[in-house]
């Protein structure tokens, strides 16, 4: 157990669907990263939260909105699914912002778009 | 733009056999450089990392990268497998100051038996 704890799990949902996504991070921790994995794009960064504040935005499509709330834990919103959304969406955590921290991952969650 | 090549997709050694997997990055300065294994179903473990100093690191489940500025490599060994670390190795580099990692595309790591 990293410490870092995503849910659900696996989700399985239909084009134009909206879902979300949740991530708790490690105690302590105040940044958030949110991954998503793919077989054609790998590991690709979308987006990072430091304590409640937008710090970074990678490869983010418009559909996906993220938020860290003030319990620190975050939320990544997918909206107007499509099939190629189908993926695996990781999220970290750091002790502060920036690589020099390390980051931990959780178990990621499976979303499928059907 | 940082970027990261994994030349080797896939791999197959023999059990109790030597490992060395490949990892060049493009960056303007030495960045952080990191390497993970994400076991089937599993999320990213991090296996070492290099900020800076002793250029050979070492790291858990007995594995080490030695860091070669001159070939912009970061190489990652183990001097005997196991049957458990067959999973996949990503390679990673983040900029100094900088928020994101940026990912190689992987090497998958079969062992036979």
């Amino acid at each position: 157990d990293s410490g870092v704890t995503q849910t659900p799990k696996h989700l399985i949902t239909a084009t134009g669907q909206r879902v979300t996504l949740r991530c708790s991070p490690r105690s302590g921790d105040l940044s958030v990263y949110w991954y998503q994995q793919s077989l054609d794009q790998g590991l690709q960064f979308l987006i990072q939260y430091y304590n409640g504040e937008e710090r970074a935005k990678g490869n983010i499509l418009e559909r996906f909105s993220a938020q860290q709330f003030p319990d620190l834990h975050s939320e990544l919103n997918l909206s107007s699914l499509e099939l190629g959304d189908s993926a695996l969406y990781f999220c970290a955590s750091s002790l502060r912002t920036g690589g020099s921290y390390g980051y931990t991952f959780g178990s990621g969650t499976r979303l499928t778009v059907v | 733009a940082q970027s990261v090549t994994q030349p080797d997709i896939h791999i197959t050694v023999s059990e109790g056999a030597s490992l060395e997997l490949r990892c060049n990055y493009s960056y303007g300065a030495t960045p952080y450089l990191f390497w993970y294994v994400q076991s089937p179903g599993q999320g990213l473990q991090l296996l070492l990392k290099y900020f800076s100093g002793d250029t050979l690191v070492q790291g858990i489940k007995g594995f080490e990268a030695e860091f070669k500025r001159s070939q912009s490599s970061f190489n990652l060994r183990k001097p005997s497998v196991h049957w458990s670390d067959a999973a996949e190795y990503f390679c990673a580099v983040m900029g100094q100051g900088a928020q994101k990692l940026v990912f190689g595309q992987g090497t998958r790591l079969t062992i036979n038996p």
